[in-house]
């Protein structure tokens, strides 16, 4: 069945640090990919997707580029604010038409 | 423009207790869906409809019910509380997606459940 692999554990970095975030999936044909965010306290918001191989997706300064040969959609932002701590899912949405989520992955940003 | 509301945002019960998650969406989309998350599981799907009449069980059905009577709304039942239903609920919707579309899912703000 489909499913997504994110990179264990929380991620801590100062503020204007590099973050990534990889994430790799399992899917039969040829999914649909994204990655939600889920502020403290709220339900998850989409913050990016890709559709087809070679495809990058991008919003709010972050990046993520759909790799067919290598089954991955890391998640990149140049330069964090402490505003971007949150916990960040990626997910797919494969023939079946459901959503698969990896687990998550809590980012904190300190100034 | 509500989006996806889902009501009460709390909730304790006790073990053996019924209640019911209310979820209801404004946006007329064919699909809704029902997850919980748990620390370190992400988000688990425990029935989904894809219209008026049609529902189905997904990864964690097992405790839950739901109908889907009207288009806007998609209630879950908890029919005898347990401790192990302590999780956040998530209820979901979108258009009917297909693999390509890249369909977006909007999700409620959650409700916190409890069960002591």
């Amino acid at each position: 069945g489909n499913s997504v692999t994110q990179m264990e554990g929380p991620v801590t970095l100062s503020e204007e640090a590099f973050l990534t975030i990889n994430c790799t999936y399992t899917a039969t044909g040829y999914p649909s990919l994204f990655w939600y965010v889920q502020y403290p306290g709220e339900g998850l918001q989409l913050l990016l997707k890709a559709t087809k191989a070679d495809d990058k997706g991008s919003n709010k300064g972050f990046e993520a580029t759909y790799r067919k040969e290598t089954t991955s959609f890391h998640l990149e932002k140049g330069s964090v604010q402490v505003s971007d701590s949150a916990v960040y899912f990626c997910a797919l949405r494969g023939g079946n038409n459901r959503l698969a989520f990896g687990k998550g992955n809590q980012v904190v940003v300190i100034p | 423009n509500a989006g996806v509301t889902q009501t009460p945002k709390f909730q304790v019960l006790k073990t053996g207790q019924s209640m019911t998650l209310q979820c209801a969406q404004d946006m007329n989309h064919e699909y809704m869906s029902w997850y919980r998350q748990d620390p370190g599981m992400g988000l688990r799907l425990i029935h989904y409809s894809v219209g008026a009449g049609i529902t189905d069980q997904g990864e964690v059905p097992n405790g839950y019910n739901v109908s889907r009577s009207t288009t806007e709304d998609f209630p879950l039942r908890l029919l005898s509380a347990a401790p192990s239903q302590t999780s956040v609920y998530f209820c979901a919707s979108s258009y009917a997606p297909g693999p390509r579309a890249g369909t977006e899912a909007f999700f409620g703000q959650g409700t916190r459940l409890t069960v002591v």
